[in-house]
């Protein structure tokens, strides 16, 4: 069974630039996760989505930061402009849906961002 | 609130050496818990999870963790560390209820000496 994939595997930009991170999910995992980890830091949730639909984005700064998943299979992750506290790991993660009990989350690789 | 709390940011051992890294949590119902390891430059490797049952659990790399609920702690173990352990771990709390939320310590970093 292949893992979550995420390209790129890094970036480097120069501040109040743009960039696009890729995330596909686990076959089947409706519920699909980006994170923000913070060098020295734990994986920090930026946004979830469960099909196509968010579920939270109560951490995602949302004057910079966007996603979508228009087809609840793959996502988009973008930052737009960049500052230099977003240099971090961006991890994406799938699951299958949400419910009474926790599902296992699976992780990508993570995107390493370097904002210059 | 939910948390996750790891002491310790570093920890040295030599290879060969035991170790036990630290974690305690706070959530108001039943955890599920969760170790992971991740090498540079790597993503977040899945160690061993506790859901339900038996306290002791094993995991992946000779790793095994004691779910202690008096405690609030869930401690990751290994009886004999290799040089290749070397890497940052985390612990995590999953909040279930619909929402399916993880919510990571900081991590704890382990260097290993020859």
């Amino acid at each position: 069974e292949a893992g979550v994939a995420q390209s790129p595997r890094y970036k480097i930009i120069e501040k109040r630039q743009s960039v696009a991170f890729w995330c596909n999910p686990i076959s089947g995992h409706a519920t699909l996760y980006w994170y923000q980890q913070i060098l020295g830091q734990g994986p920090k949730l930026l946004i979830q989505f469960q099909n196509n639909g968010v579920v939270d984005d109560s951490q995602l700064p949302k004057d910079r930061f966007s996603a979508e998943r228009l087809k609840g299979v793959d996502s988009t992750l973008k930052i737009q402009p960049a500052k230099l506290e977003d240099s971090a790991v961006y991890l994406c993660a799938s699951s299958y849906p949400s419910g009474r009990a926790y599902n296992e989350q699976f992780f990508g690789p993570g995107t390493r961002l370097t904002v210059l | 609130a939910q948390s996750v709390t790891q002491p310790d940011i570093h920890i040295t051992v030599s290879e060969g050496a035991s170790l036990e890294l630290r974690c305690n949590y706070s959530y108001g119902a039943t955890p599920y818990l969760f170790w992971y390891v991740q090498s540079p430059g790597q993503g977040l490797q899945l160690l061993l999870k506790y859901f339900s049952g038996d306290t002791l659990v094993q995991g992946i790399k000779g790793f095994e963790a004691e779910f202690k609920r008096s405690q609030s702690s869930f401690n990751l173990r290994k009886p004999s560390v290799h040089w290749s352990d070397a890497a940052e771990y985390f612990c995590a709390v999953g909040l279930s209820g619909g929402y399916n939320k993880l919510i990571f310590g900081a991590g704890t970093r382990l260097a290993v000496h020859p």
